[in-house]
């Protein structure tokens, strides 16, 4: 059973700093990776998406890497703004569930 | 184009008594999904269905619920009876499945709150 770990599990920075998001998955027989933010009170945005051939994906300031054989992956996130503060969750298939996801790190970032 | 629609957008109810979420998909997307969020258990896939059919309902946690998908347009979820332990954040989320890697789109969400 597929298994999504991420952390830290709230994270706080000063406006400006760079910053990185963990996620960790049991499973590597994966053939996608999804980033996802979660504003309070909202529904999920897909952020980014990375097919398994990938080992990286970019998006403005953010930009997502995928390590399958390790079961890793990371957001970073550039020169981080207020607006940024939200809870990005990480997501994988897994068998017949088409997204497992992770718990979250909740961000916010300090002006 | 108007997104996943869900209503209520809060629901607060009784012990016991019965709660009916709706989801009105977005147009033209041939999958959807019913999740389950709370604090403990995170975020947890409870049903989906393709072209209207169920798929997996392995993620139902017991048989007080029940979903529904009549049409392309529209999907419900059931609880009967419900239970203070159902009180969650529930979402709908839909997508347009051509080789299983598109991305979904969720609605805002039904707060449920069970007295």
């Amino acid at each position: 059973k597929q298994e999504v770990t991420q952390i830290p599990a709230a994270l706080s920075v000063p406006e400006g700093e760079n910053l990185v998001l963990n996620c960790s998955f049991t499973d590597s027989a994966i053939y996608n990776l999804q980033w996802f933010r979660q504003d309070p009170g909202k529904g999920l945005t897909s952020l980014l998406l990375i097919q398994s051939s990938q080992r990286e994906q970019t998006s403005g300031r953010l930009n997502a890497s995928l390590d399958k054989s390790s079961g890793r992956s990371t957001l970073y996130i550039a020169a981080s703004q207020p607006g940024d503060s939200a809870t990005y969750l990480c997501a994988v298939p897994s068998g017949n569930t088409p997204l497992v996801f992770g718990k979250g790190t909740r961000l916010s970032v300090i002006a | 184009d108007a997104g996943v629609i869900q209503s209520p957008r809060h629901e607060v109810t009784e012990m016991g008594q019965e709660v009916t979420l709706r989801c009105k998909p977005i147009s033209g997307h041939n999958s959807l999904f019913w999740y389950r969020q709370t604090m403990m258990r995170g975020l947890e896939l409870l049903i989906y269905f393709n072209n209207n059919v169920p798929i997996d309902d392995s993620g139902m946690p017991e048989d007080r619920f029940s979903a529904k998908m009549p049409n392309a347009s529209f999907s419900t979820l059931k609880i009967q009876p419900s239970e203070p332990r159902d009180s969650a954040v529930y979402f709908c989320a839909s997508r347009l499945t051509s080789g299983g890697t598109d991305t979904q789109y969720f609605g805002p969400g039904t707060r449920l709150t069970v007295l």
